[in-house]
């Protein structure tokens, strides 16, 4: 079946813009997730969610980051006012409920901050 | 909080030959899952093997297999008869089986060149 599918594969846009990131989990999947990975660096995890369930937000790294999810399906990230240390690519991964069940990543969105 | 640490940027393995790749964690709790994923340049993640913390048994996926030391708390991938499509970068990863989101904790990530 398909896999994570996030959109655009590749962002550029100036410092101060505004900028939404979409990712579209497995079906059936209730678990979702959002990483970002800045240049050389590891994943950072910045939301979750799970269901109906509020949000983990513990990971935004300032309230310029917010993301929503409808229906329990798509997911969208906004990041306003783009600066440009929020260059990087972010991960989105979802997984079915269940501590080992594995997360499906998708092949990222590269955000370039001019 | 805890945190994972890849103490080798950089590695590099002959084809057909083994090598293995460092990770150590640091945590309080008992109960934990340990992942190692590979990414290569197209930049998704892909899950090479998993460990539960409470098994005591090394896991093994074909070429690749872990060396868990629970009381070390290390977590090292030894991957047998490399193939050039090994090269990527791999990234250790923890999650705790306590209610926190479920979240991935990454280490740094090891960049291993496969050289023929």
């Amino acid at each position: 079946g398909a896999g994570v599918s996030q959109s655009p594969s590749n962002k550029v846009t100036e410092k101060g813009k505004d900028v939404e990131l979409r990712c579209d989990p497995i079906s059936g999947h209730t678990a979702l997730y959002w990483y970002r990975q800045s240049l050389g660096q590891g994943l950072e995890f910045l939301i979750y969610f799970q269901g109906n369930s509020a949000p983990d937000k513990s990971g935004l790294p300032s309230d310029r980051f917010s993301a929503e999810r409808t229906g329990g399906s798509v997911s969208t990230l906004t990041i306003q006012r783009t600066q440009q240390e929020d260059s990087a690519v972010y991960l989105c991964a979802s997984s079915y409920r269940g501590r080992l069940q594995p997360q499906h990543f998708g092949d990222g969105t590269r955000l370039s901050i001019l | 909080a805890q945190t994972v640490t890849q103490s080798q940027p950089e590695m590099s393995v002959q084809e057909a030959e083994t090598v293995t790749l460092s990770c150590t964690y640091d945590t309080s709790e008992s109960d934990y899952y340990l992942f190692w994923y590979k990414q290569p340049p197209s930049r998704q993640m892909i899950l090479v093997i998993r460990q539960e913390a409470y098994k005591q048994q090394n896991a093994t996926e074909n070429r690749f297999s872990v060396n868990f030391q629970k009381a070390a708390k290390s977590f090292s991938l030894k991957i047998s008869d490399s193939q050039l499509g090994d090269a990527a970068m791999y990234f250790c990863a923890y999650r705790s089986s306590y209610n926190q989101g479920g979240k991935l904790i990454f280490g740094q990530g090891t960049e291993l060149s496969v050289k023929p």
